[in-house]
């Protein structure tokens, strides 16, 4: 059974930073791009960055790009989110999802989610 | 970027009832298309990708159909379960990945 859960939300103040893990099990994790999604609150989805699954490439929305980095220790089955210089706009609950690999046609497509972790950017 | 735009907002459908959700893209994404169903307090769960593939264990009542620029999502007969938001995905041409802004399904 796939699982991840993910782990490091928090309040911090603007400026501030933050890291967010995700860790998994049930599948072979170094086969699998892995993502983070947001989602403000009662707002949307919204893709936040993809790392595949060695962690050579990295993808990052425009919005984080330059304040976030994402990588992964395969050793430990867990990816993480390192968040710099954050804002109020960052506030949202994070998704960890497992990402379909580079080599399938259907790479970009979130086939497995974890429960989330509340971000709150605020003075 | 692709922009992704769900209609209509909000649908209301009596249970077991069909369902009709469209998503239009901005520019083509061939079939590369996803749809996700979000429960209140729940994270998202892939429904259909590859426009018309259901994932792992989804109920035969989901289905999709589409490419180019115009999806359906169509659930026939609902069920109380069924009842949430739906968001459409594109995987075409990312980064960046975009989403949709979520079509809420409620209870006639």
């Amino acid at each position: 059974e796939v699982q991840l859960l993910e782990s490091g939300g928090n309040l911090v103040q603007p400026g501030g930073s933050l890291r967010l893990s995700c860790a998994a099990s049930g599948f072979t994790f170094s086969s699998y791009a892995m993502s983070w999604v947001r989602q403000a609150p009662g707002k949307g989805l919204e893709w936040v960055s993809t790392i595949s699954g060695t962690g050579i490439s990295t993808y990052y929305a425009d919005s984080v790009k330059g304040r976030f980095t994402i990588s992964r220790d395969n050793s430990k089955s867990t990816f993480y989110l390192q968040m710099n210089s954050l804002r109020a706009k960052d506030t949202a609950v994070y998704y960890c999802a497992k990402t379909f690999p580079l080599w399938s046609s259907y790479y970009g497509t979130f086939d497995y989610w974890g429960q989330g972790t509340l971000v709150t950017v605020s003075s | 970027e692709i922009v992704m735009t769900q209609s209509p907002a909000t649908l209301s459908v009596s249970p077991g009832e069909r369902a009709t959700l469209s998503c239009r893209a901005s520019q083509t994404v061939n079939s590369n298309l996803a749809w996700y169903q979000q429960k209140p307090g729940q994270a998202p769960r892939l429904l259909i990708y590859g426009a018309s593939t259901r994932a792992t264990g989804i109920p035969g009542r989901f289905s999709g159909s589409g490419s180019g620029t115009e999806f359906t999502l169509t659930i026939a007969s609902l069920q109380s379960e069924d009842f949430a938001v739906y968001y459409c995905q594109q995987y075409s041409n990312w980064p960046p990945i975009t989403f949709g802004q979520g079509t809420r399904l409620e209870i006639k």
